[in-house]
């Protein structure tokens, strides 16, 4: 189990908006900065979005992210078929005194 | 333009241990901190560890610790994971990555290509 809680899925239409949520806690998101990685089928991770809200080099702007408190999003809009993919939210917990991931969520254009 | 170069995919019996390096091209490889990631079949993304060259220091996940190495060799520009103990649900496929580190915030980017290392008798 995964300290950091996101939807398993999310699904929508292409040019449509999707949300995707990390919830987490004061030892990890609350304190410390999210970063988002892509992960393309069959493919090693890629960071997206570093710092809670910066867009790696490279990385188209229908990509942005955001952070409040203990939880963060990621937004990707205008989505696209090639936006299918499993995204991971992750950050540094004190507590565990390591870098945790998200559960990821699995994208589906429809 | 930093790029990492991972080792060939590996078959090991359990008990036994693999070693998987990591070969850096571009950039200042001494100032670089190594993290290593892994993925199970069908699973997310677990962080394993991490070293820091200019410290001379290794952190570890704590289900790894007593089970992994990380080392680092400048003259090469490669880093190494090491684990031991093989047993059936360490069959993943392995990443290292470069961990960004700067005012508190940590990220991992480039990432390398991966190596699936696979634990069966």
């Amino acid at each position: 189990q995964s300290v950091l809680t996101q939807p398993p899925s999310v699904s929508e239409a292409p040019k449509q908006r999707v949300t995707i949520s990390c919830s987490g806690s004061s030892s990890n998101i609350g304190n410390n900065a999210v970063n988002w990685y892509q992960q393309l089928p069959g493919t090693a991770p890629k960071l997206l979005i570093y710092y809670d809200d910066l867009v790696s080099s490279g990385v188209s702007d229908r990509f942005s992210g955001s952070k409040s408190g203990t939880s963060a999003s990621l937004v990707i809009s205008g989505l696209q078929s090639d936006d299918e993919a499993d995204y991971y939210c992750a950050t540094w917990d004190d507590n565990l005194n390591g870098y945790v991931f998200g559960s990821g969520t699995k994208v589906t254009v429809l | 333009q930093v790029q990492l170069v991972q080792s060939g995919a590996e078959v090991k019996r359990p008990g036994s241990s693999v070693k998987v390096s990591c070969k850096a091209s571009g950039g200042t490889f001494g100032s670089y901190d190594i993290s290593w990631v892994r993925q199970a079949p069908g699973q997310g993304l677990e962080w394993m560890g991490m070293i820091i060259p200019v410290f001379r220091t290794s952190q570890f996940a704590h289900k790894f610790q007593g089970r992994l190495t990380i080392t680092s060799d400048e003259s090469t520009r490669t880093a190494y994971m090491e684990l031991s103990s093989l047993r059936s649900e360490d069959t993943a496929v392995y990443y290292c990555a470069r961990r960004v580190a700067t005012n508190g915030a940590n990220w991992f980017d480039p990432w390398g290509q991966g190596t699936l290392v696979t634990v069966s008798s």
